[in-house]
C-alpha cells in the first residue's frame, strides 16, 4: 500500500463541471504539495499547505491533518484543466523528501 | 516559465555509460532538488540540496550521484547505465526548503 493515495486515478467531465480530487496520506506530514503535470511532461506546483484551505483563481486546495486527507478542486473546469494532477506529502522540514501519489489524470470534454 | 533551466533537454544513450544532468535553479533559489518519473514507477524523489550541502537522500541508486556546486547549478551524474534508467528526470529549485517547488522542464533520459 502507497503511503500517499489519489482518488480517482482517471477523471473525465464535462466543461463547466465541478471536480474534485483527492489525496490520503498514512504518514505524518508537515505540508502537502499539490502538482499539475501537463500533457507535454512539464510540472507547475500549485499549491503546498500545511493546513486549511488555500484558493488561486479557480483552483482550491484543503487539507485536514486529523483525517490526513487533502482535497483539490476545480470551480468551472475548462478543457485547458485538462492534466495530470499529483499530490506529494512532505514528511518534515528539515528532511525534505516528497512522496508522491500516482496522479489523477483529468480530461474536460468542451 | 519557472526560472529553472535544465540540459540537455533529451538524452540518448546505450547501456553501460555514463551521463550528466545539468539544472539552473531559479535565480535566488538555495534548494535544489532531483526527481525521476519512469511510466512504472511514477515520481520519485532522488536527492536534495540546499546551498551546497546534501539535506535529504531518496530513493537514489549508489550508481548516481550529485552534487551542488558553489554558483548554486547542481548535476546529477548517472553511470552503469540501465535500461531501466530510462525515465523524465526533473530538477525543481525553492528559496528555502518550506518554499513551493518551481520546476525545470526534465530532461529525457533513453538508454538503448
Amino acid at each position: 500500500k502507497n503511503e500517499v493515495e489519489q482518488s480517482p486515478q482517471n477523471l473525465t467531465a464535462q466543461e463547466g463541471e465541478f471536480i474534485t480530487i483527492n489525496c490520503s496520506y498514512s504518514v505524518g506530514i508537515s505540508a502537502l504539495h499539490w502538482l499539475q503535470q501537463h500533457p507535454g511532461g512539464g510540472i507547475v506546483s500549485l499549491f503546498m499547505l500545511s493546513s486549511g484551505k488555500k484558493k488561486h483563481g479557480r483552483l482550491i486546495a484543503t487539507i485536514n491533518i486529523q483525517e490526513k486527507h487533502s482535497s483539490l478542486h476545480i470551480t468551472a473546469s475548462h478543457p485547458r484543466d485538462s492534466a495530470v494532477y499529483i499530490c506529494a506529502a512532505l514528511a518534515s522540514f528539515g528532511n525534505e523528501k516528497l512522496t508522491f501519489g500516482t496522479g489523477t489524470r483529468l480530461t474536460i470534454i468542451p | 516559465d519557472s526560472g529553472v533551466t535544465q540540459t540537455p533537454k533529451h538524452l540518448i544513450t546505450a547501456t553501460g555509460q555514463r551521463v550528466t544532468l545539468r539544472c539552473s535553479p531559479r535565480s535566488g533559489d538555495l534548494s535544489v532538488y532531483w526527481y525521476q518519473q519512469s511510466l512504472d514507477q511514477g515520481l520519485q524523489f532522488l536527492i536534495q540540496y540546499y546551498n551546497g550541502e546534501e539535506r535529504a537522500k531518496g530513493n537514489i541508486l549508489e550508481r548516481f550521484s550529485a552534487q551542488q556546486f558553489p554558483d548554486l547549478h547542481s548535476e546529477l551524474n548517472l553511470s552503469s547505465l540501465e535500461l531501466g534508467d530510462s525515465a523524465l528526470y526533473f530538477c525543481a529549485s525553492s528559496l528555502h526548503p518550506d518554499q513551493p517547488q518551481h520546476f525545470g522542464d526534465g530532461t529525457r533520459l533513453s538508454i538503448l
